[in-house]
């Protein structure tokens, strides 16, 4: 059954320093994608970063990039140089192939920067 | 471009109540996702809409049901509304082309309080 799964619920990070946030997953289907969102207070889900399951290489968004580790079923994000704005609900998500748009979200870390 | 909207973006009803919520898309988006996010459930699909035709549905009540018009609007209802029902709805919109796994788009979401 697919599943995704955050293991911290909350986090605090110094401001500039860079973060690490753990995401594990499992699917049966060979072909899925990997997506990290962001929540802040407002509630709007805002997209980082996208990681197909075929891609050869570690995705990368400006301050974020995304530890792939197939084998081990893992897809970390990771948040370089820290800012006060990224203080925020931070929520993993897979998409099977056959699937459609539905998106399964596991249950979020929170992330607190401090100044 | 303009990003996904939501409307309204709070809702009070009281129990027995039925509700309908408003979602458009990013232009040129086909596909439309409904999520409810609770505390207690955190985030959950709902169903999909592609082409004015249900592609998914996630495991919610029949009390739940959506329609996607031609212009790839959609909207949500929520008929005989129980306590349970409150909770942030959001709808996600994307391309949806078959087979693909490219990135959901989140409207601001829909705040709905059931007393």
């Amino acid at each position: 059954a697919q599943k995704i799964t955050q293991t911290q619920p909350g986090m605090f990070v110094q401001e500039k320093e860079a973060v690490t946030l753990d995401c594990t997953y499992d699917t049966s289907d060979p072909s899925y994608g990997l997506f990290w969102y962001k929540q802040p207070s407002s509630g709007e889900m805002i997209f980082l970063i996208y990681q197909g399951s075929y891609d050869q290489q570690n995705a990368t968004e400006g301050r974020y990039s995304l530890n792939f580790q197939k084998a081990r079923k893992s897809a970390n994000l990771v948040i370089s140089a820290s800012q006060l704005g990224d203080s925020a609900m931070y929520f993993c998500a897979m998409r099977e192939r056959n699937q459609g748009g539905k998106l399964i979200f596991g249950q979020g870390t929170e992330l607190s920067v401090k100044p | 471009k303009a990003g996904v909207t939501q409307t309204p973006r709070y809702l009070i009803k009281t129990r027995g109540q039925q509700v309908t919520l408003s979602c458009s898309p990013i232009s040129g988006h086909r596909s439309v996702s409904w999520y409810q996010q609770t505390p207690g459930q955190g985030l959950q699909f709902l169903f999909e809409y592609f082409s004015e035709t249900q592609r998914n549905k996630g495991n919610f009540p029949g009390r739940f049901s959506g329609r996607q018009f031609s212009n790839s609007r959609s909207e949500m209802n929520v008929s005989t509304l129980e306590l349970g029902d409150s909770a942030l709805y959001l709808c996600a919109s994307s391309l949806g082309l078959a087979g693909g796994l490219d990135e959901q788009f989140f409207g601001p979401g829909t705040r709905l309080t059931v007393l």
